[in-house]
This record gives C-alpha cells, sequence and structure tokens, in this order.
C-alpha cells in the first residue's frame, strides 16, 4: 500500500513553455501534498504545500505564479512550471501525506520527474 | 523555521564495518524524525523514523537514537553492506505546518 504515481518521469521541453507534473496517491487519500526540487547530489528543498481544495502554500523564494500547484482532488496533485527556462531544470519530486486522524505524520514519495530546459 | 543539518557529507568504511550518520535540528517542537535512503535518480526510500517521546530505536542493522535535549539525532548501521552505498537523509517534520525538513544528505559509500 501507499503508492504515489507521478508522470512523466522525463520531460524535456523548450524555453518558454509550460510543462505540468501530476502526483497522484494510488491506493489512499492525501490531505496533503509536498512538492519538493532536487539539483544534482544536493538535498531535496521543499517548495510548496498544497491542501486539496484550498491555496497551496509555498516556500520562501519560491515564485507561486511560475510554479502554478493545484489540488484538485484527494489523490491528485499538479505542478506546472510555467515559461520554463534552463535553470529550472531539476528533478521534481512529489510527496503524499494520508490522511489519518493521530497518524504519525509519513509522507510517501513519488518517483520523480526529470526536467530538462534546453 | 526548521534547520536541519547533518554530518559528515561524505563516509566512507570497509564492508562490516558500521556507519553513524549524525543530524541536529533547531525547532523544539519538532515531534517526527525520518530518515531517508535515495540511489542515484530514485525516489526517497523511508527507512526508519523516530518519534519525539521515544529515545531510541531498531531495525535490524539499522537504529536511530534521539535526544531531545540537546536536539541530536543519529543513524547508526551496523554490519554494513556495498548494497547500503546511497545518500541518507535525516528529517525533521515541523508541527506547526506538518512540513518534513530535509538535512543536507550524506553520501556514504561501503568498499567491499
Amino acid at each position: 500500500g501507499a503508492v504515489v504515481s507521478q508522470h512523466p518521469s522525463r520531460v524535456i521541453c523548450k524555453s518558454g513553455t509550460s510543462v505540468k507534473i501530476e502526483c497522484r496517491s494510488l491506493d489512499f487519500q492525501a490531505t496533503t501534498m509536498f512538492w519538493y526540487r532536487q539539483f544534482p547530489k544536493q538535498s531535496l528543498m521543499l517548495m510548496a504545500t498544497s491542501n486539496e481544495g484550498s491555496k497551496a502554500t509555498y516556500e520562501q523564494g519560491v515564485e507561486k505564479d511560475k510554479f502554478l500547484i493545484n489540488h484538485a482532488s484527494l489523490t491528485l496533485s499538479t505542478l506546472t512550471v510555467t515559461s520554463a527556462h534552463p535553470e529550472d531544470s531539476s528533478f521534481y519530486i512529489c510527496s503524499a501525506k494520508p490522511g489519518l486522524a493521530g497518524g504519525r505524520g509519513e509522507q510517501y514519495f513519488g518517483p520523480g520527474t526529470r526536467l530538462t530546459v534546453t | 523555521g526548521e534547520n536541519v543539518e547533518q554530518h559528515p557529507s561524505t563516509l566512507s568504511v570497509q564492508e562490516g564495518d558500521s556507519a553513524v550518520i549524525k543530524c541536529t535540528y533547531s525547532d523544539s517542537a519538532s515531534n517526527y524524525f525520518p530518515w531517508y535512503k535515495q540511489e542515484l535518480g530514485k525516489r526517497p526510500q523511508l527507512i526508519i523514523d523516530i518519534r519525539s517521546n521515544v529515545g531510541e530505536k531498531k531495525d535490524q542493522r539499522i537504529a536511530v537514537t534521539l535526544n531531545k535535549t540537546a536536539k541530536h539525532f543519529s543513524l547508526h548501521i551496523t554490519e554494513t553492506q556495498p548494497e547500503d552505498s546511497a545518500v541518507y537523509f535525516c528529517a525533521a517534520k515541523e508541527t506547526s505546518y506538518d512540513k518534513v525538513i530535509f538535512g543536507p544528505g550524506t553520501s556514504l559509500s561501503v568498499i567491499p
């Protein structure tokens, strides 16, 4: 159980275009999903926290108009990188937290999406 | 907000030896401390976690200790094997904002 999928796994796009990444919890309902960015040989940096049906909360320094997050249902969150530039090239990973009362806070990670902007 | 530091950044051990990774956190209200193993290009995998009401937890070759007073927690891997080679991240969960903050990571190499 507790499987999170991400699509696509890899995407190459041209500078100036937009890319949408989907994150799905396959066998549980996720009241909260998190989006991380990871540059090579670096740690996971939290970009934003999204709760189903409400606006995402962005971390300091993350442009909300550039990284659009939608959490329309309890099993799906999307991250859209708008007007992508080469510096946006990175590994984007989502995680989902089950909406269990009294849960210990464990998150389940998706497999990640490798974005390359040319 | 929460800040997690981790040492060492790289660690090489001989197969069969033990490996220890240490972390500190800044928010005394944090109450959940997971450890993740990440292989190149893969997702982080939870290997063990500990809550603040427990001082130590063990799962086969892996153990984690927590000192809440000092805001330190450590990962211990005994009888290391080559397949233990990976990047390990400690993390701390901010209770107020329900988000997990990662340490910078430790690249562990187990030499056969």
